[in-house]
């Protein structure tokens, strides 16, 4: 079955470590990925996105994201941890061909401590 | 560029009353989703619209909610009678699919609704 998958619930940091946040797919086809930020009371703000392009893929506020066809995945890095990047994080996609279906991960809560 | 709108922010009403949403995507997208997300939960889509028509409403509780995308822009999502497991936050997204884009969505803040 096709589908998205975040492999942890909630990663916690310190400000100024890295950060990985981890993200599977399962597709029959050349998947469309992103990654999505929500802070508190907010909606939903793209960070990045994959659409067959570069592998490597940077977005704003210092995040990337590899993609992996060999390993299935697009884990989303950052290498400095800010106070401010603590949020809930989707990995989002589609993963059926086209784009008649948005799969959303469970999310992933980053904290970041001081 | 103007992002999505939407409205009322922050709504609480009793059960068994009903409340309406609205949306406007951004100008241009033809394509619509109504999400709901509970507390502490990711996003569940209740309803997809692909210009004025319904492309999936799989999982829209049809025996009290109901959407409308009139001339392919602008939407509502209403609930009546409202429970109080629909408290939640209903996130409207708009994007491209379907016009040449690369179907990222677009969120609108949300509307927050309390049902007490």
């Amino acid at each position: 079955a096709q589908s998205v998958t975040q492999l942890d619930s909630h990663v916690s940091v310190s400000e100024g470590t890295p950060v990985l946040l981890r993200c599977n797919y399962s597709s029959s086809y050349s998947p469309s990925l992103f990654w999505y930020v929500q802070h508190p009371n907010k909606g939903l703000q793209l960070l990045l996105k994959y659409t067959s392009a570069a592998t490597l893929v940077k977005g704003i506020n210092g995040f990337e994201a590899e993609f992996k066809k060999s390993e299935t995945s697009f884990h989303l890095t950052k290498p400095s941890a800010h106070m401010s990047d603590a949020a809930e994080y989707f990995c989002v996609g589609y993963v059926s061909g086209g784009y008649n279906k948005l799969i959303f991960g469970a999310g992933t809560r980053l904290a970041v401590h001081p | 560029e103007a992002g999505v709108a939407q409205s009322p922010r922050y709504k609480i009403i009793e059960k068994r009353q009903s409340v309406a949403f609205w949306c406007n995507p951004i100008s241009g997208h033809a394509t619509l989703y109504w999400y709901q997300q509970i507390l502490g939960q990711g996003p569940k889509l209740l309803i997809q619209f692909q210009n004025n028509g319904v492309v999936d409403d799989s999982q829209l509780p049809k025996d009290r909610f109901s959407a409308e995308r009139l001339k392919g822009v602008d939407s509502t999502l209403k609930i009546q009678p409202a429970k109080l497991e629909d408290s939640a936050v209903y996130l409207c997204a708009s994007s491209s699919y379907g016009t040449g884009g690369t179907g990222e969505l677009f969120f609108g803040e949300g509307s927050r609704l309390t049902v007490l």
